[in-house]
């Protein structure tokens, strides 16, 4: 499986844009970028996923290189609900499965 | 609003106890999932449903076993529990070849 690279951590304040990076530069042509995130004592919830063109949805805008070997998530203005892990996961056009790395822990700064 | 429910979100029980972990998700989703999440070792699979009876190992299968007897329920069962089980058990579930998994709020399964 290609595997993602993101920092352990973030700070953000509230209300500013935050942009979270991914690395994945042994992406191959039919993988998806996925993007969940875990708040505290909770399961993941999904946020945004896309293939090759930038993606907007109420939650989140995600920006993929035009090499697709990185990708940013962006929470256009971050909240104190924001904090959580966000998880950058490729996954295969066919299947299923979806393989969590350690993620990005958020802190958003009031 | 697709829901995913887990029997219990704490549950404590002792070595060599046999344990049963129920999932039940109301949106008809083909494939479900178990997972367990470990400090440091984030999330892993440990096995996986696309189908009514049908089974796949994920990553880490060793100690589990899974049943699938109806579309909605997945349930995750510790044959003879030990203390290395002791971690947060999340469950999932997403349309057949859709990226989109929902999951569940977790069991902490303590192992005494």
């Amino acid at each position: 499986d290609a595997k993602t690279t993101q920092p352990n951590s973030m700070e953000s304040n509230e209300e500013e844009p935050v942009h979270l990076p991914c690395n994945h530069s042994t992406i191959s042509g039919t993988d998806y970028i996925h993007w969940y995130r875990q708040l505290p004592s909770q399961g993941p919830e999904y946020v945004i996923h896309g293939l090759t063109s930038n993606v907007n949805n109420r939650m989140a805008s995600l920006a993929i290189a035009e090499d697709r070997k990185s990708s940013t998530l962006i929470l256009h203005r971050a909240t104190l609900r924001d904090a959580a892990v966000y998880y950058c996961i490729l996954k295969e056009t066919s299947g299923s499965r979806l393989t969590f790395g350690e993620g990005t822990q958020l802190t958003v700064n009031p | 609003d697709v829901k995913v429910t887990q029997s219990s979100r704490y549950l404590v029980k002792r070595t060599g106890e046999k344990v049963f972990l129920e999932c039940v998700q109301d949106m008809d989703h083909e494939n479900m999932f178990w997972y367990r999440q470990d400090p440091g070792l984030g999330l892993r699979l440990i096995y996986f449903s696309y189908d009514v009876k049908m089974k796949e190992k994920g990553d880490i299968p060793e100690g589990y076993s899974v049943s699938r007897e109806k579309k909605e329920r997945f349930s995750l069962i510790l044959e003879s529990a030990s203390t290395n089980q002791t971690s947060m058990y999340l469950c999932a579930s997403s349309v057949e070849n859709r990226g989109e998994q929902f999951f569940g709020p977790g069991t902490r399964l303590t192992v005494l």
